[in-house]
C-alpha cells in the first residue's frame, strides 16, 4: 500500500503533550517529513530525518520512527500550535511520494 | 531570502488547459528537484508529480491522477518550473504549490513552499 494514514483529529490542553501518529509501508523503508499548515496558508516544514528541525522551529517539535509508524510530537503546546499537520514520505516504489490523510490539531 | 512564487492560475472549462509557473529566487535553482502539490478545497495534500535537474536528466515522475495530462517543465536560465495541464477535469481544482525537493543521507523534505496558485476548472 501507498497510502499514510493519520487520525484526523487531536486536542491537547494548552502546555501539554500531543504526539501525531501516520501509519504506512513504506516508512518501513523511508524517513517521514512533517507539515504544518494553517488556514489559508502553505504548508511548512517542521520535521525532517529521523528528527530535524529547520531553523525557526521550536524545539518542542520532535520527530520519531518504529516500523511502519512516524509520529510527530509536541510538548508544550501552545495556541500558535494549532493546525492541520500531514507527513509525507516516498511510496513504495520510491518514485513517488505520498502525503499523510492530516490530522487537525486543536489547542484547548 | 529563498522563495517560490506561483502564478498562472485561473478558471478553465473542462477539457482545457492551463500552465503554472513556479519563480525561484534565493537558491540554486538549476540544482534542485522541483514538485508540484495540490490541494482540493477543504481537502488534503495530494503529490502531483516532480522534475529533477539537469544532472539526473530532467526525469519527470507523475501521481497517477495526472499522468498523461499533465506535464512538468523547467527552464534553468529563468529559474522557474511549470506545470503544462491538459484535459482538466472538475476534480482537478485545487490550490496548486510548488516546492523544492531536499535530500541529504536517506531524507526526504519538501521546503520552502509557494503560496500556491488556485486553479478553478467548471463550465
Amino acid at each position: 500500500s501507498s497510502e499514510l494514514t493519520q487520525d484526523p483529529a487531536v486536542s491537547v490542553a494548552l502546555g501539554q503533550t500531543v504526539r501525531i501518529t501516520c501509519q504506512g509501508d513504506s516508512l518501513k523503508n523511508y524517513y517521514a517529513s512533517w507539515y504544518q499548515q494553517k488556514p489559508g496558508q502553505a504548508p511548512v516544514l517542521v520535521i525532517y530525518g529521523k528528527n530535524n528541525r529547520p531553523s525557526g522551529i521550536p524545539d518542542r517539535f520532535s520527530g520519531s520512527s518504529s516500523g511502519n509508524t512516524a509520529s510527530l510530537t509536541i510538548t508544550g503546546a501552545q495556541a500558535e500550535d494549532e493546525a492541520d499537520y500531514y507527513c509525507n514520505s516516498r511510496d513504495s516504489s520510491g518514485n513517488h511520494y505520498v502525503f499523510g490523510t492530516g490530522t487537525k490539531v486543536t489547542v484547548l | 531570502e529563498v522563495q517560490l512564487v506561483e502564478s498562472g492560475g485561473g478558471l478553465v472549462q473542462p477539457g482545457g488547459s492551463l500552465k503554472l509557473s513556479c519563480a525561484a529566487s534565493g537558491f540554486t535553482f538549476s540544482g534542485s528537484a522541483m514538485h508540484w502539490v495540490r490541494q482540493a478545497s477543504g481537502k488534503g495534500l495530494e503529490w502531483v508529480g516532480r522534475i529533477r535537474s539537469k544532472a539526473n536528466s530532467y526525469a519527470t515522475a507523475y501521481a497517477a491522477s495526472v499522468k498523461g495530462r499533465f506535464t512538468i517543465s523547467r527552464d534553468d536560465s529563468k529559474n522557474t518550473a511549470y506545470l503544462q495541464m491538459n484535459s482538466l477535469k472538475t476534480e482537478d481544482t485545487a490550490v496548486y504549490y510548488c516546492t523544492r525537493h531536499r535530500w541529504y543521507e536517506g531524507f526526504d523534505w519538501f521546503d520552502p513552499w509557494g503560496q500556491g496558485t488556485l486553479v478553478t476548472v467548471s463550465s
